[in-house]
Parts: structure tokens; C-alpha cells; sequence
């Protein structure tokens, strides 16, 4: 992997349903990565910063866990709410700087 | 706290023309980027700023011009306006290499 890599580019589920979506890096000199979440017509906001390999962080029912050794980090969302439709955004630190993936567009429908 | 603040929300430009995208932050954060949304690509980093006096390229700076000279502010400047300049640019600050703080957004169009 050379760059920030996300997987499916887009679901759809049900209100209700639990989902779970990739990000995949380049493992070599891991410092930290980003979870944003971007609702539409507003600005990404942090769900989460994860430095440690087998790091598990948690916010509600949003959960991510990370392995820096094979390079990726899973997002797991628990009975999806129309209000979760979002476009989830993930970055890995480079330098000064974040290198972002596409993203990947989550659509609840109720 | 107003945060991470950026004028104007809207512009139309002509091709050719120039203008300044203004953001501004509160939070005493060293670094400042500037980024773009495209199309099914997510945010592509223009430039960015570790502190002020001190700038570097990202990922796409070619057609814009950036200076930070206070802590505070990372105006970007277009100096000849093009279609392919049409987007969403976005201006964030962080700390450090932590959480990144977004702005509101500008929505720029190129005519």
C-alpha cells in the first residue's frame, strides 16, 4: 500500500443495521491515524487520533480499532441512525502533515 | 472561541481573476493547512504552515500563493483564476500532529 486506501467507496444500510468500513496505509514509519467524520454541506469533525497498534477508542456507538504491523484500521458503527449518513474520512500522519483517503459515504435509510 | 473562521462562504470569480481566501483561528494552534475538496477524492492538501514565517506545498499547490505571518491567520491567495480552481477549500488548524479543527468552508466557482 503507497497511499490512504478506503474501503467500500460507499454503503447503504438501514436504520439499525451495525456496518464496518476499512482504511488501509502504508505500515512503514506509522506515527498516527485519523478518523473525521464530513457531513454534507458542513466541515469534517475528529472522531478519533490513534497512535498504538491494537489501539481501541470508542465515541457512542462509534468504535475504530488499529494495527500498525498490516496496515489498517477498521470502523465499526452499532444500529446505524439516519443521522450517522456521512462521509467518513480517514488520515494518516506524513510528515507535518495528513495524507487523506477518499472517504468512504454511508447512507442510513430509515 | 469562534475556532477555525474563513471569508467569504461563496465567490464567483471570472478566469483570470485573483482573490484572497481569509481563515483565522483562536485557538493559538502552530499549524494551519489549507485543503480542497474534489469530487470523490476527499481533501487534497494545498499548502500548510508549522508556525508562523513558515510554509511548505502539499499535494496540489500549483495556481496558489500562501504566507502566515502571525499565529492567527493563512490567508490563500489565487492569482489567476481557472475553471479547474472550482471547488470546496477548506482551512484547518491543529496543535500539533493531533485533532485537525475545520473551517466552514469557502465554495469558490470559476467562470
Amino acid at each position: 500500500i503507497l497511499n490512504v486506501e478506503q474501503s467500500p467507496q460507499s454503503l447503504h444500510v438501514q436504520e439499525g443495521d451495525s456496518t464496518n468500513f476499512t482504511c488501509s496505509f502504508p505500515s512503514s514509519n506509522f506515527y498516527a491515524l485519523h478518523w473525521y467524520r464530513w457531513e454534507t454541506a458542513k466541515s469534517p469533525e475528529a472522531l478519533f487520533v490513534m497512535t498504538l497498534n491494537g489501539d481501541e477508542k470508542k465515541k457512542g456507538r462509534i468504535s475504530a480499532t488499529l494495527n500498525t504491523k498490516e496496515g489498517y484500521s477498521y470502523l465499526y458503527i452499532k444500529g446505524s441512525q439516519p443521522e450517522d449518513s456521512a462521509t467518513y474520512l480517514c488520515g494518516r500522519v506524513k510528515g507535518n502533515k495528513l495524507v487523506f483517503g477518499a472517504g468512504t459515504i454511508l447512507r442510513v435509510k430509515s | 472561541n469562534a475556532g477555525v473562521t474563513q471569508t467569504p462562504k461563496f465567490r464567483i470569480l471570472k478566469i483570470g481573476q485573483s482573490m484572497t481566501l481569509q481563515c483565522t483561528q483562536d485557538m493559538n494552534h502552530n499549524y494551519m493547512y489549507w485543503y480542497r475538496q474534489d469530487p470523490g477524492m476527499g481533501l487534497k492538501l494545498i499548502y500548510y504552515s508549522v508556525g508562523a514565517g513558515i510554509t511548505d506545498k502539499g499535494e496540489v499547490p500549483n495556481g496558489y500563493n500562501v504566507s502566515r505571518s502571525t499565529t492567527e491567520d493563512f490567508p490563500l491567495r489565487l492569482e489567476l483564476a481557472a475553471p479547474s480552481q472550482t471547488s470546496v477549500y477548506f482551512c484547518a488548524s491543529s496543535l500539533t500532529q493531533d485533532t485537525q479543527y475545520f473551517g466552514p468552508g469557502t465554495r469558490l466557482t470559476v467562470l
